[in-house]
């Protein structure tokens, strides 16, 4: 089975904190993806790389930047962040190349900044 | 991609078939439609995905009329650890695949 697993299932930083969240999948999945999900508004798409030191934005990656050093491995970052950034944070990946391709998710953080 | 409408929430009890309907009127001919499963505190899950007509695997069931502008998610007697959000997404055969999430379908199966 597809493991993806993230670094933290809650995380409390405080406003203006650089904050961390780590992504680590263990099928040699070619794609990885970070989503937060607030109610009412579905999962969104904050950026996601297709191959190692790649990247592509979503939906909405302003606040955000990503890393990819090792394909098994994408990192989010939030540079200096804020309370409207508190969420649900999860990452996926897929094996990559075809768009029908499964995505797998982690069990996500979530993330509150006060 | 062809955005996607369904209900924001159903009601069934145990043991009935529940049909879970999604409206994607801007499919395009490379689109497949596929559902995944949303447990809370856990990351969505893939169910199933189709082109056309019917598929079925251990699951659910998924129906594509020939228009394809809707489907349906059918999951037969659907138990208590069936309660979830399910969503519809409409994703592209090729290239990078950006899944666009709705706010998906919440199902509460009552005893």
């Amino acid at each position: 089975d597809v493991k993806v697993t993230q670094s933290s299932r809650y995380l409390v930083k405080r406003t203006g904190e650089k904050v961390f969240l780590e992504c680590v999948q263990d099928m040699d999945h070619e794609n990885m993806f970070w989503y937060r999900q607030d109610p009412g508004l579905g999962l969104r798409l904050i950026y996601f790389s297709y191959d190692v030191k790649m990247k592509e934005k979503g939906d909405i990656p302003e606040g955000y930047s990503v890393s990819r050093e090792k394909k098994e491995r994408f990192s989010l970052i939030l540079e200096s962040a804020s309370t409207n950034q508190t969420s649900m944070y999860l990452c996926a990946s897929s094996l990559g190349g075809q768009g029908i391709d499964t995505q797998y998710f982690g069990p996500g953080t979530r993330l509150t900044v006060l | 991609l062809a955005k996607t409408t369904q209900p924001i929430s159903m009601d069934s009890y145990e043991g009935q078939e529940v049909n879970i309907t999604c409206s994607h009127n801007n499919i395009a001919t490379n689109d497949y439609i596929t559902w995944y499963q949303q447990f809370p505190s856990q990351g969505p899950r893939f169910i199933i995905q189709g082109y056309k007509t019917k598929v079925t695997n251990e699951v659910a069931s998924l129906f594509i009329p020939a228009d394809r502008k809707s489907s349906t998610l059918s999951l037969p007697r659907v138990s208590l650890s069936d309660t979830a959000v399910y969503y519809c997404l409409v994703v592209r055969q090729t290239g990078a695949n950006n899944l666009f999430f709705g706010t998906g379908t919440r199902l509460t199966v009552i005893p």
